[in-house]
């Protein structure tokens, strides 16, 4: 079936670590984004893709870094540099951003990756 | 400022009553707005998506209209279920390369 696999389901990390977060689509879609997800907040954007080798800061990328080398694939890594990294992670893809208005139509979403600092 | 505001903020119903979760945007130019529901410790799920020329549209018993005049959209839940308890997100999407606009979510709680 297609969809969005994430992994782990969840991770915890020491301070000082880097992590990296897998988010792999089987839908063929060209755009894929990474939200990060608190209580009491809306979703925030840290990053997006519209296409292979190249990827845009969300509005919370100070942190975080990113890559898209195929297009089924795109790890976020948290790094030492992001403070307070504890939250619910999800990935999510749509066909093509800009189409049907903002971000390409409709967003499909992982079933997210929950990140705790130890 | 673009924002997307919920209410309430949580619900508690009896199984088998219906609910209407409100949201209010002030994102502009508007091009669609969604509706997501997101059980505990899973990704949100698309229910519905309208754009501006559409009222009303109905997924099951979750029925969302659209009155963008006032800016506002309301989520309709008929004859609700215990699988119903979820956290339901409403998203705006401006037009263009604008980002999406996520709202806090109203927490709804289904009880027997």
């Amino acid at each position: 079936d297609g969809g969005i696999t994430q992994s782990p389901k969840y991770l915890f990390r020491k301070e000082g670590q880097n992590v990296t977060l897998s988010c792999e689509q089987n839908l063929n879609h060209d755009a894929m984004y990474w939200y990060r997800q608190d209580p009491g907040q809306g979703l925030r954007l840290i990053y997006y893709s519209q296409i292979v080798n190249d990827f845009q800061k969300g509005d919370i990328a100070e942190g975080y870094s990113v890559s898209r080398e195929k297009k089924e694939s795109f790890p976020l890594t948290v790094t030492s540099a992001q403070k307070n990294p504890t939250a619910f992670y999800l990935c999510a893809s749509s066909v093509k951003q800009g189409l049907a208005g903002g971000m390409g139509g409709e967003l499909f979403f992982g079933e997210g990756s929950r990140l705790t600092v130890l | 400022k673009n924002q997307v505001e919920q209410s309430p903020q949580s619900l508690i119903i009896l199984e088998g009553k219906n609910c209407t979760l409100q949201c209010n945007y002030t994102v502009s130019p508007f091009s669609n707005l969604r509706w997501y529901k997101q059980d505990t410790g899973r990704g949100p799920v698309s229910l519905t998506i309208m754009t501006f020329s559409e009222n009303t549209k109905s997924n099951g018993r979750y029925t969302a209209t659209l009155d963008a005049d006032t800016k506002q959209s309301s989520l309709h839940i008929t004859a609700s279920q215990l699988s119903d308890s979820a956290s339901y997100i409403c998203v705006v999407s401006g037009t263009g390369f604008q980002k999406l606009v996520f709202g806090t979510g109203t927490r709804l709680l289904v009880s027997p």
